[in-house]
């Protein structure tokens, strides 16, 4: 069936640096493909989606691109804030079209 | 700004009681999910609907039950609440349409059972 797998957190990071959260998924079909954010407290909310290969999703100045060779949509931001602290979650959609997430990573960022 | 709503946010309740989670939505929108979530993150499948009078057992067996008897409202219901239902609730709605279609997801309910 269909998975995603991302990588383990947490991720703790000083602000400004670089930030990279892998995600890499397996499905039938040609999936879409999301990234949620849920800060504490929170549902998820919608950080960016790609629909087909070699597209780039991108807001808030976090970017993932949709590699078909690679099975890969891995979520990138050049300077992470503190306010940028949250769990990251990877989802992609295939079969009868239910979403189907990755385990979450959580990203902790310090001054 | 996602327009679900669930209620309550926290609830605290005894072994053996009977609890109703509540999910609405104000999108008009026919799939409604419900998920639970580990306190390690993980989000688990254990309900879905794609319109009235549709019901679907998630990835995860529950011993939930939930209903849709309008589009706007997907109530998830525990006959009798045991410890181990300790657990975030996360209810999410989305159009009918391509698997493209994002989910807008409620607050959560954080549920414990003592």
């Amino acid at each position: 069936g269909d998975s995603v797998t991302q990588m383990e957190g947490p991720v703790t990071l000083s602000e400004e640096a670089f930030l990279t959260i892998n995600c890499t998924y397996t499905a039938t079909g040609y999936p879409s493909l999301f990234w949620y954010v849920q800060y504490p407290g929170e549902g998820l909310q919608l950080l960016l989606k790609a629909t087909k290969a070699d597209d780039k999703g991108s807001n808030k100045g976090f970017e993932a691109t949709y590699r078909k060779e690679t099975t890969s949509f891995h979520l990138e931001k050049g300077s992470v804030q503190v306010s940028d602290s949250a769990v990251y979650f990877c989802a992609s959609t295939g079969t009868a079209s239910k979403l189907t997430f990755g385990t979450g990573t959580r990203l902790q960022v310090t001054l | 700004e996602a327009d679900i709503y669930q209620t309550p946010r926290y609830l605290v309740i005894g072994t053996g009681k009977k609890i109703t989670l509540e999910c609405s939505q104000t999108m008009g929108h026919d799939k409604m999910y419900w998920y639970q979530q580990d306190p390690g993150m993980e989000l688990h499948l254990i309900h879905y609907s794609y319109g009235v009078n549709s019901t679907e057992k998630g990835d995860l067996s529950s011993e939930s039950t939930v209903s849709r008897i309008r589009t706007e409202h997907f109530p998830l219901t525990l006959e009798s609440a045991r410890p181990s239902h300790t657990s975030q609730y996360l209810c999410a709605s989305s159009e009918l349409g391509p698997q493209n279609t994002e989910a807008f997801f409620g607050q959560g309910t954080r549920l414990t059972v003592v």
